[in-house]
């Protein structure tokens, strides 16, 4: 079946440092994307997100990536903090089919 | 704040024995799902509630049920739950059934079972 797949279950990066997080969808169909950030304990909360009419889309330190020729999303985060650890999940959703399927999820450790 | 919330967050029962997990929100949306989210996984939607209407997705097992009594509550009920049951269980709320907007998470009920 189609699913959401990450590239990196695991990284670590430096304080300071930018991340960068990939995923990978297979739904042509999807057209809404979603970053949530687990925190141990909590449950996912909404980072960003990206429609797929839409490149790029920026917050506060984290932009959001969409190429939709090779169906590769990314979430990068600009001087990495402590408090970014956690478990980053993408999301795939095609609102015409009612359909949100998640991706495998990767862990993010902040080295002080 | 309007906010998501699940009682309790830490819930142990017995092998075969019922639970209920709750979910109540103040944020007025429609729509409210059920997840089921293993160590180091994904969460795994059980099913959702579009208003009073139910769709349970086609792979979650009999032995959970859900109640959405009105808009603010829905309960997850697991009737014999068994030791692979064991798992994070999570509400969401959605303003929109067609998922256009992000889901509003609570911080879940950790289910241990004896």
């Amino acid at each position: 079946g189609e699913s959401v797949g990450l590239h990196l279950p695991t990284l670590s990066v430096q304080e300071g440092d930018n991340s960068i997080i990939n995923c990978a969808y297979s739904n042509s169909a999807s057209d809404y994307f979603i970053w949530y950030k687990q925190e141990s304990g909590k449950g996912p909360q909404f980072i960003i997100d990206i429609r797929s009419n839409m490149d790029k889309r920026q917050g506060q330190r984290v932009t959001v990536l969409l190429n939709k020729t090779v169906k590769h999303l990314s979430l990068q985060i600009a001087a990495t903090q402590p408090g970014d650890s956690a478990v980053y999940f993408c999301a795939e959703i095609d609102t015409g089919g009612f359909k949100t399927i998640f991706g495998a999820g990767t862990r993010l450790f902040v080295k002080a | 704040d309007a906010m998501v919330i699940q009682n309790p967050r830490y819930q142990v029962t017995q092998f075969g024995k019922p639970v209920t997990l709750s979910c109540s929100q103040t944020l007025n949306h429609n729509v409210m799902y059920w997840y089921q989210q293993k160590s180091s996984q994904a969460p795994k939607l059980l099913f959702h509630y579009y208003d009073k209407d139910f769709n349970n997705e086609a792979d979650t097992p009999d032995n959970f049920q859900s109640r959405r009594p009105n808009t603010s509550f829905c309960f997850l009920d697991i009737r014999s739950p068994g030791l692979g049951d064991a798992a994070m269980y999570l509400c969401a709320t959605g303003p929109r059934r067609d998922g256009n907007q992000p889901q509003h998470f609570g911080d879940g009920t950790r289910l241990s079972i004896l």
